[in-house]
């Protein structure tokens, strides 16, 4: 079974400039994660989706980063513009989204490394 | 609010030692825990998981956590350390009444020296 596909791998860009990152979760995941980990500090969730509908953005700073599953599959990522402290890992999860059972693993992918300059 | 606490950032045992991980969680319900593993450029494995049930669960690699809910814990533990368990640890905490939501703490960085 193919895991979590996310790319690019690594990205440097200046600050102010805008960047995507995209994410293929494993086969038949209603569930997609977006986190972000900073250097020396665990996972923050920034974006949880069902299908395609958004079930958790609180921590998502809107005024930069956008988020969107369209079609309940591929979710996309963006940031602009991007600051010096966007610099971080952002890792994709998936999960089976079986809602109600609240017992659910989620399956990360390898991470997108991003280097602002 | 929510919490997880790795009181160790860093920990060096020899190789065939044993190793305890420790985490603590501040949760205002049920919690589900898990322990995931880091490769350095590497995404997050699952070691392994507790929903309810057996206190004491067995995971990949070897590895074991035990949760005792009197003191908010989930300690991982390992009874002989390969050179090839090297990595970052990270706890995750989550609730069904947050919507699956996880919480990790900052992790522990393990490293075995031969």
């Amino acid at each position: 079974e193919a895991g979590v596909a996310q790319s690019p791998r690594y990205k440097i860009i200046e600050k102010r400039q805008s960047v995507a990152f995209w994410c293929n979760p494993i086969s038949g995941h209603a569930t997609l994660y977006w986190y972000q980990q900073i250097l020396g500090q665990g996972p923050k969730l920034l974006i949880q989706f069902q299908n395609n509908g958004v079930v958790d953005d609180s921590q998502l700073p809107k005024d930069r980063f956008s988020a969107e599953r369209l079609k309940g599959v591929d979710s996309t990522l963006k940031i602009q513009p991007a600051k010096l402290e966007d610099s971080a890992v952002y890792l994709c999860a998936s999960s089976l989204g079986l809602t109600g059972i609240g017992q659910e693993t989620q399956y990360f992918g390898p991470g997108t490394r991003l280097l602002v300059l | 609010a929510q919490s997880v606490t790795q009181p160790d950032i860093h920990i060096t045992v020899s190789e065939g030692a044993s190793l305890e991980l420790r985490c603590n969680y501040s949760y205002g319900a049920t919690p589900y825990l898990f322990w995931y593993v880091q490769s350095p450029g590497q995404g997050l494995q699952l070691l392994l998981k507790y929903f309810s049930g057996d206190t004491l669960v067995q995971g990949i690699k070897g590895f074991e956590a035990e949760f005792k809910r009197s003191q908010s814990s989930f300690n991982l533990r390992k009874p002989s350390v390969h050179w090839s368990d090297a990595a970052e640890y990270f706890c995750a905490v989550g609730a069904m009444e947050y919507g699956n939501k996880l919480v990790f703490g900052a992790g522990t960085i393990l490293r075995v020296k031969s």
